[in-house]
């Protein structure tokens, strides 16, 4: 299933860089989130956000910048990217809040920091 | 949202159903039981989810018992591709996202 797309599939950079991963939904869902998935480990929510211009934080949040400008599209900004945020991130939308309404997962993007 | 115990690791025969026993006994009256799995290096995908009833779709079948303080995720005939690790998630009615905990991973021979 196709509606929800990460970019890049697959990143190495640097630490001290700037790095964005970007995530597109076709569903017009007003939910979207981010998580992070360490080697061996569980999900983690690092940001959420209930529509364009609305985001909170998660469990996981130091480190990270979000922004939602459209609805479409919520990328994940590393500022400075350290050896710590070396994970795969997974991008997630939902129709809207609340238990009733499916998380509906990406395929991932694979950061390494060197 | 409540706290979940699920085995860490689960063996099954191809064909056979497989079991998936999660336990979350402090939960709310409000709060749904959601199921995912991961596949290896895929995202997770939603399986079931229920709040009082057992409930089954394509993929599954979600017996929650009375008390709602366990449930067990049935995979009737399960073959290769359901090796995966399986999440149990209680999730409140007004809770926006998923917590994930450390899950079971269902290993399927031949």
């Amino acid at each position: 299933d196709a509606g929800i797309t990460q970019s890049p599939r697959y990143k190495i950079t640097e630490t001290g860089r700037q790095v964005t991963l970007m995530c597109h939904q076709t569903w017009s869902h007003s939910y979207m989130f981010w998580y992070r998935q360490d080697l061996g480990h569980g999900l983690r929510l690092i940001y959420y956000s209930a529509a364009a211009d609305i985001t909170d934080k998660g469990e996981v949040p130091d480190g990270y910048v979000v922004s939602r400008s459209k609805t479409e599209n919520f990328p994940l900004t590393l500022e400075s990217a350290t050896r710590s945020q070396t994970s795969v991130y997974f991008c997630a939308s939902s129709v809207t809040g609340g238990s009733g309404n499916t998380i509906y997962f990406g395929e991932g993007s694979w950061l390494t920091v060197v | 949202d409540a706290k979940t115990t699920q085995p860490p690791s689960m063996d099954c025969a191809e064909g056979r159903a497989a079991n998936l026993p999660c336990n979350h006994s402090t939960i709310s009256g409000n709060e749904y039981v959601y199921w995912y799995r991961q596949i290896h290096s895929q995202g997770p995908q939603y399986i079931i989810h229920g709040l009082k009833n057992n409930e089954t779709n394509e993929m599954a079948s979600l017996i929650i018992t009375e008390d709602r303080k366990s449930s067990t995720l049935i995979l009737p005939h399960a073959t290769l591709r359901d090796t995966a690790v399986y999440y149990c998630i209680p999730r409140g009615i007004n809770t926006d996202k998923l917590i994930f905990g450390t899950g079971t991973r269902l290993q399927v021979f031949p």
